[in-house]
């Protein structure tokens, strides 16, 4: 099993509609989780971070924390062309940063 | 406002060769980090600097030396280059060290081994 599995998509919603994005992890102790988004050829960028559980809004943004279940989840509200991207999970636990292999999200007119 | 500089962007070196990937950053972070990036494996931790004076091997160390020459500069260095070596080379800083502070990255390097 991967410390922090993504998958990998392609996601494909329309303009406008609410991209949900998932992640699980298999540490329980990991204790700290990030949402960064990478466009193609591009470096990774960071877009939420995360510590507790419940959601945490950022804008069109919200990420939400489900320690007993272990998984990560991104909502994109209104989602824009501009948002097609790859989006990585990373979770910290103990000693290091661990991220997933990304989901591609294609966000089409 | 520059965050993480790395040098050179693109390279391509011949089996064998050595070379040296450059990384600063000015924000006055403690500990910096070197990643790779291959197709479908997602970010790979390489070597790490939790502070100046201090490296320790991250995920897939074989075959890369670091060196954190101050606070700013943490460099990687390939002695004997494998075409398995082929990716993009990401460097990423961080404030507080591994815990609650997220990382930012360079641009990258895109290195080929032929």
């Amino acid at each position: 099993q991967k410390e922090v599995e993504q998958n990998s998509g392609p996601l494909s919603v329309p303009e406008g509609a609410i991209a949900s994005l998932n992640c699980t992890y298999s540490d329980r102790v990991s204790q700290s989780f990030f949402w960064y988004r990478q466009y193609s050829g591009k470096s990774p960028e960071l877009i939420m971070s995360i510590y507790s559980n419940g959601d945490k809004e950022d804008g069109r943004f919200t990420a939400q924390l489900n320690k007993a279940s272990q998984y990560v989840s991104l909502l994109i509200r209104d989602s824009q062309p501009s948002d097609s991207a790859t989006y990585l999970c990373a979770v910290y636990n103990t000693d290091k940063l661990i991220f997933g292999t990304g989901t591609r999200l294609q966000v089409f007119p | 406002n520059a965050g993480v500089t790395q040098t050179p962007k693109f390279q391509v070196l011949k089996t064998g060769q050595s070379m040296t990937l450059q990384c600063a950053q000015d924000m006055n972070h403690n500990s910096m980090y070197w990643y790779r990036q291959d197709p479908g494996m997602g970010l790979r931790l390489i070597y790490y600097s939790a502070s100046e004076g201090t490296t320790d091997k991250g995920e897939v160390p074989n075959g890369y030396n670091v060196s954190r020459l101050n606070k700013r500069e943490f460099s990687l260095r390939l002695e004997s280059a494998a075409p398995s070596q082929t990716s993009v080379y990401f460097c990423a800083s961080t404030g507080g060290g591994w815990g609650n502070q997220p990382q930012h990255f360079g641009d990258g390097t895109r290195l080929s081994i032929l």
